[in-house]
């Protein structure tokens, strides 16, 4: 089965933390994605990645940033943590002509700023 | 540009009782259509699609969908619901070509009583 595991099922970090939230997957999918979800708005698109170093702005990056340093890896950054950010995250995978498969999502990390 | 609109943000049935979750959308090309489900503290695994051919399309759990072209709907339908189908069910359209990027609907939570 294909896997997309994010590191941490729980998160609680203070206002103007610098927060790590990782995700890796074990299928060699090239695509990569983070979004968060709030209650009554669904899931929103972060940040996304098509290939190792590479990165594209989704629909809210404002206050985040991403790594790929390896295919299997994706790492979403919260510069100094905020209470507006807390929601829940998700990531998720699927290989390059993600359509025909949809996409495989992780557990997500639920991330508490106080 | 996608929008999708989920028409219900909550829906309760008793168990064994038909249900359908309604989605629409709205898009400038041609989309794929995607319903995935998410199950409590967990993240979203995909129920069904259609990518083209015959507008009813089967899914995992005894889900089954419809594609009305004409009416730009995707609505999810099961005959007979248990407990364990008790769930937030989210629609997503992706554009034929370019980014192949979802979009997602807000989500229905479906709430089946005993």
């Amino acid at each position: 089965d294909v896997k997309v595991t994010q590191s941490s099922r729980y998160l609680v970090k203070r206002t103007g933390e610098k927060v790590f939230l990782e995700c890796v997957q074990d299928m060699d999918h090239e695509n990569m994605f983070w979004y968060r979800q709030d209650p009554g708005l669904g899931l929103r698109l972060i940040y996304f990645s098509y290939d190792v170093k590479m990165k594209e702005k989704g629909d809210i990056p404002e206050g985040y940033s991403v790594s790929r340093e390896k295919k299997e890896r994706f790492s979403l950054i919260l510069e100094s943590a905020s209470t507006n950010q807390t929601s829940m995250y998700l990531c998720a995978s699927s290989p390059e002509t993600g359509y025909n498969y949809g996409y495989t999502f992780g557990s997500g990390t639920r991330l508490t700023v106080v | 540009a996608q929008s999708v609109t989920q028409l219900d943000s909550q829906v309760p049935v008793f168990e064994e009782a038909p249900v359908e979750l309604r989605c629409n959308y709205s898009s400038s090309v041609s989309v794929y259509l995607f319903w995935y489900v998410q199950y409590p503290n967990q993240g979203l695994q995909l129920l069904l699609k259609y990518l083209s051919g015959s507008t009813l399309v089967k899914g995992i759990n005894g889900f089954e969908a419809e594609f009305n072209k004409s009416q730009t709907s995707f609505h999810l339908r099961k005959p007979s619901v248990h407990i364990s189908d008790t769930a937030e069910y989210f629609c997503a359209v992706t554009p034929r070509g370019g980014s192949y990027i979802p979009t997602f609907g807000r989500g229905t939570s479906l709430i089946v009583h005993p």
